[in-house]
């Protein structure tokens, strides 16, 4: 299976910042990635996929680059909403895979 | 609106069963492949099973392969999970998921799991 480890797995940052989580997977995916926002208590919510697309009703400060095993999710200006877990999954080949998390807390 | 609503999770002891239901509304549930994942207590997101759209093709992961049995019923728009021989380790909150791939394979345009229900919460103990 190809394994997807993401970090940091948790940092503090405030209102405003720029922040980039990155995500690398085992073996080459091409461009078969997503990102997920989950917050307490909820389900995971699709934010990006295809490593740069960004789903319908996400807002424009989240972006995705990156292609073959070398990813990052970008927040341009964090919001108070954004604080949450970020996941990042490999869909190029079953079982799909998910990144372990990453937490963004309030500093 | 898309909507998946899970049910059928509660405690079981170690080596029973359940039996989880997803309810799909809102689109062609006929259409899409569908998947389980599930979450421990404070862990994170870990896929449990995926079955196509004519239930053609079906994948599980190692950890439930050969307890665990997906199926769907596109008339009744449901997508089951069948839990047997439970363990302490399938402790977890069970999410479906709908896909947009098909039979495993990505459709241009399309990624990830784009929609999901709010899960329902398994705990095996004694």
């Amino acid at each position: 299976a190809i394994r997807m480890t993401q970090s940091p797995s948790s940092f503090s940052a405030s209102t405003g910042d720029r922040v980039t989580i990155t995500c690398r997977a085992s073996q080459g995916i091409s461009s078969y990635l997503a990102w997920y926002q989950q917050k307490p208590g909820k389900a995971p919510n699709l934010l990006i996929y295809a490593a740069s697309t960004l789903q319908s009703g996400v807002p424009s400060r989240f972006s995705g680059s990156g292609s073959g095993t070398d990813f990052t999710l970008t927040i341009s200006c964090l919001q108070s909403e954004d604080f949450a877990t970020y996941y990042c999954q490999q869909y190029d080949s079953y079982p799909v895979t998910f990144g372990g998390g990453t937490k963004v807390e309030i500093k | 609106e898309v909507e998946l609503v899970e049910s059928g999770g509660g405690l079981a002891q170690p080596g029973g069963s359940l039996r989880l239901s997803c309810a799909a509304s809102g689109f062609t549930f006929s259409s899409y492949s569908m998947n389980w994942v599930r979450q421990a207590p404070g862990k994170g997101l870990e896929w449990v099973s995926y079955i196509s759209s004519s239930s053609s093709t079906i994948y599980y992961a190692d950890s439930v392969k050969g307890r665990f049995t997906i199926s769907r019923d596109n008339a009744r728009n449901s997508l089951y999970l069948q839990m047997s021989s439970l363990r302490d380790e399938d402790t977890a909150v069970y999410y479906c998921a709908r896909d947009p791939s098909d039979a495993g394979i990505v459709v241009p345009g399309t990624g990830g799991f784009d929609y999901w229900g709010q899960g329902t919460l398994v705990a095996v103990s004694s």
